[in-house]
């Protein structure tokens, strides 16, 4: 595609419930990176996929959360039994390899009631 | 661990001027460093990206330059317009084992017109 793809774009869910995250990278990026931005703070590291690599999981901030990237391509960001501390922009970027350009989606915004 | 520190955090301008916004790394060890602007409620765009063995990159009235050894980046905005209110983002790719973008908490720069 044209850029980086995230969807939903939008996502409120009760305390307690599990979502998916989806991001589709720019066709051809190895590289894809994960983010949070809560309301004031900076971005926050999650994790990142590289090819077929083990991924870097070491922002991960609790076993709640877990990433998937299928066939090096599309990604699915999963958080179980959300808490309100949850509630951010989640977002996706990804580029060539690593150490080069990287682009970024519009995000997801989750709100957890 | 890699710290990034964006001065000032919100900066107001009259149409026209000249600015400087400051981005400053605490490791010297970078592979690269990126400039984004962020819109509100949406993602990131890539700016400017300079390689460390690089000093300076230019796109437009935007010119971004890097001093690896004292650990500051700058980018300057020639004769701003209220289109250049953003929130401007720096990050650097430490590599030696560490994949993740490291980013500062953003500069708020508001274009009076």
């Amino acid at each position: 595609g044209a850029g980086v793809s995230q969807s939903p774009s939008n996502k409120v869910t009760e305390k307690g419930k599990d979502v998916e995250l989806r991001c589709d990278p720019i066709s051809g990026h190895t590289a894809l990176y994960w983010y949070r931005q809560s309301l004031g703070q900076g971005l926050e590291f999650l994790i990142y996929f590289q090819g077929n690599s083990a991924p870097d999981k070491s922002g991960l901030p609790s076993d709640r959360f877990s990433a998937e990237r299928t066939g090096g391509s599309v990604s699915t960001l999963t958080i179980q039994r959300t808490q309100q501390e949850d509630s951010a922009v989640y977002l996706c970027a990804s580029s060539r390899q690593w150490g080069t350009e990287a682009f970024f989606g519009q995000g997801t915004r989750l709100t957890v009631v | 661990k890699q710290e990034v520190t964006q001065i000032p955090a919100a900066l107001s301008v009259p149409e026209g001027e000249n600015l400087v916004l400051n981005c400053s790394f605490t490791d010297s060890a970078i592979y690269n460093l990126q400039w984004f602007r962020q819109d509100p409620g949406k993602g990131l765009t890539s700016l400017l990206l300079i390689q460390s063995s690089q000093r300076e990159q230019t796109s437009g009235r935007l010119n971004a330059s890097l001093d690896k050894s004292s650990g500051r980046s700058t980018l300057y905005i020639a004769a701003s317009q209220p289109g250049d209110s953003a929130t401007y983002l720096c990050a650097v790719s430490s590599g030696a084992g560490s994949y993740q973008l490291t980013f500062g908490k953003g500069t708020k720069l508001s274009v009076i017109p």
